[in-house]
């Protein structure tokens, strides 16, 4: 079974800040997700990766397969992008599995 | 329509009560899955449904029990929970199995307080 750790845990910066989010796994995946999680609960899902590198607005996720690394970055911080971010792999063993997780990053944008 | 929904999104119950959870998607998605999510962990899979057959159970109790009726719908039934069992129920739903990474899409989940 994989294995996903994420870093840093925590991070507050201020408002304006580059943010990198950092994702390790420990075998290898059909895919990557980066999700997101406002308190209350909801999880929307941000990327998914199987290589390379993508951008959404302010977000850009990317991946190194072979050293099974991606990394979450967030532009021009804002404090609505305060949230749980989620780090989550599918297996590529085949098999109908969920995501694995890694235990998320709380980030805190300070204005 | 790219929504997964979730009903209800509070639930109080006691340990000899019997309620169901409720999640749908109209995205034509065949493979749906509930997850529990304990405060500051991230989410655990419970159970996945493939083409309305239950694909996984990952050792969950059978006070939880699944039921998915048709394509769009996915119920999960408590029965007899225990305080522990107090968490965030999230519901998602891909395309198909998650096989080839397969994006999932979240329910704003069920907030779950047994007493």
């Amino acid at each position: 079974k994989n294995e996903v750790e994420q870093s840093p845990q925590n991070l507050t910066a201020q408002e304006g800040e580059f943010i990198t989010i950092n994702c390790s796994y420990s075998v290898g995946i059909s895919a990557l997700h980066w999700l997101q999680q406002h308190p209350g609960g909801g999880i929307v899902s941000l990327f998914m990766l199987s290589s390379g590198k993508k951008k959404h607005g302010r977000l850009i996720a990317t991946i190194n397969i072979q050293e099974k690394h991606s990394s979450l970055h967030i532009t021009a911080s804002h404090p609505r992008d305060s949230a749980v971010y989620i780090c989550a792999v599918s297996d590529s063993g085949g098999g109908a599995d969920g995501l694995t997780f890694g235990k998320g990053t709380h980030l805190i944008i300070q204005p | 329509d790219t929504e997964v929904t979730q009903t209800p999104k509070h639930l109080v119950m006691g340990m000899t009560n019997k309620k169901s959870l409720k999640c749908e998607q109209h995205m034509g998605h065949r493979a749906m899955y509930w997850y529990k999510q304990k405060a500051k962990k991230p989410p655990e899979l419970m159970f996945v449904y493939s083409y309305e057959k239950l694909s996984i159970n990952e050792s969950v109790p059978s006070r939880f029990s699944p039921e998915c009726p048709n394509s769009s719908l996915l119920n999960l039934h408590l029965h007899a929970l225990q305080p522990e069992d107090s968490a965030l129920y999230l519901c998602a739903s891909s395309p198909r199995i998650i096989l080839m990474g397969e994006t999932q899409y979240f329910g704003p989940g069920t907030r779950l307080l047994v007493l």
